[in-house]
């Protein structure tokens, strides 16, 4: 069965770094496109990066410059690696697979989320 | 990359039928055909109940269809059922190749 689970997120200063890891199984990771999406407390959805097969990748406005989309097909995991971190990103990080090979996450949805990783960022 | 727009709440009573709007732009919602619906119950992950506007995945019940016209795509839900009672999110895929989120609708079964 799939199944995507998260690591790395913790407690970070403004203006710190962390690095999000998430190990996929049960399925040919390399067929799909991978997502990043997070949820603030108590607040709704938001996607914030997504990378192609062979790793294009895509950022929201709020992350564009700050976070970084990788992978490793030979390793079957995704990673995100957040800079300049502020109180607004406080948030459950969510790894999550598009629902159709080779497709965009945007195009077919996404079928399947991880558990999610929590950051949170304070001083 | 502004969100879509949703309403903030909806109710019905049990057997009843209700829909949730979500309104874009020609950049996203009207430009494509590419809206997909998630339901998200609390402390759950989201769960994709339709994509592509109005195509259902696999298990997942005909109670719920998708629709849309211009810029704003909608979900209907029919014969309310008390399960159905969480949080909704649309989505869609955008000119710039992105994803963009609705801001989610919490639907509460009276």
């Amino acid at each position: 069965q799939v199944q995507l689970v998260e690591s790395g997120g913790g407690l970070v200063k403004p203006g710190g770094s962390l690095r999000l890891s998430c190990a996929a199984s049960g399925f040919r990771f390399s067929d799909y496109y991978m997502t990043w999406i997070r949820q603030a407390p108590g607040k709704g959805l938001e996607w914030i990066s997504h990378i192609s097969m062979s790793g294009s990748t895509f950022y929201a406005d709020s992350v564009e410059g700050r976070f970084t989309i990788s992978r490793d097909n030979a390793k079957n995991s995704l990673f995100l690696q957040m800079n300049g971190l502020s109180t607004e990103d406080t948030a459950m990080y969510y790894c999550a697979r598009s629902s159709t090979p080779s497709r965009s996450p945007g195009a077919r949805g996404i079928d399947y989320w991880g558990q999610g990783a929590l950051v949170t960022v304070s001083s | 990359q502004s969100a879509l727009t949703q309403p903030a709440s909806v109710s019905g009573s049990p057997g009843q039928s209700i829909t949730i709007s979500c309104t874009g732009t020609t950049s996203d919602i009207g430009g494509y055909s590419y809206v997909s619906w998630y339901q998200q119950h609390p402390g759950k992950a989201p769960k994709l109940i339709i994509y592509e506007v109005s195509i259902r995945p696999s298990g997942v019940s005909n109670r719920f269809s998708g629709s849309k016209s211009g810029n704003t795509a909608s979900l209907t839900i029919s014969g309310l059922q008390t399960d159905d009672e969480a949080d909704y999110y649309c989505s869609s895929y955008t000119s710039s190749s992105a994803v963009v989120f609705g801001g989610g609708t919490k639907l509460t079964v009276l």
